[in-house]
């Protein structure tokens, strides 16, 4: 088991319905992440957050919303998503984003849009 | 053109067998380099970075060519529980690259 937790592990909401994701890393790391994997395509990295400041938003619709309110907590709130939003949605923590260091995952939200 | 790009596979090897492959990247800046495994609906994990002059660990080998932007692994006498995917990661600055895998069966 990793130092990392997701919930919720499963997911099925509405086009129109309100969600949030939830991380926690054990480890005492200073950066986290969020990461989408689709079927047969590379995880795609979402945003990077390094001493609860944000510091990537890779292009990310403004229907996914991050939120760090301290080092340990990961949110990813979700509104108005589309079937094409279904994935695997990883969290990940390092001990910061500047080094060779390695990124812990979370077991991940499946998620479906229906 | 992709940042990290491998061959899907699958790789179909029998036990005992040796197994390689390669990723390509695109960054020539890229500063460090992974090999991630993930198994079936599971989470990545670290198998091992791979350094300049080459590394292994254990039965795995992993090399790096700068010069051609590839990195390769190899699994020598294959386990059963080898079977995964097999992620190449390029880090550059802050940011990971990842590939969408490699898949390795390795059969009875």
């Amino acid at each position: 088991e990793t130092g990392v937790t997701q919930t919720p592990r499963h997911l099925v909401m509405g086009m129109t319905n309100k969600k949030s994701l939830k991380c926690e890393q054990h480890l005492g790391h200073n950066a986290m992440y969020w990461y989408k994997q689709s079927a047969k395509k590379p995880l795609e990295l979402m945003f990077v957050y390094n001493f609860k400041e944000q510091t990537e938003n890779n292009s990310v619709p403004s229907r996914f919303s991050p939120e760090c309110p301290n080092s340990s907590h990961l949110f990813l709130h979700l509104h108005t998503l589309q079937p094409e939003d279904s994935a695997l949605y990883l969290c990940a923590s390092s001990q910061d984003p500047g080094g060779a260091y390695e990124q812990y995952f979370g077991p991940g939200t499946r998620l479906t849009v229906t | 053109r992709k940042e990290v790009e491998q061959d899907p596979g699958p790789f179909n090897v029998p036990e005992g067998a040796t197994v390689a492959f390669n990723c390509t990247y695109s960054n020539s800046a890229s500063q460090s380099f992974f090999w991630y495994r993930q198994d079936c609906r599971k989470e990545p994990k670290l198998l091992m970075s791979v350094y300049s002059s080459g590394n292994e660990d254990g039965r795995f080998t992993a090399q790096l060519n700068r010069a051609s932007q590839y990195i390769s692994l190899l699994i020598r006498d294959s386990k059963l529980s080898d079977s995964a995917t097999y992620l190449c990661v390029v880090k550059h600055d802050y940011k990971l690259s990842f590939g969408a895998g490699t898949t390795v069966t390795v059969r009875a």
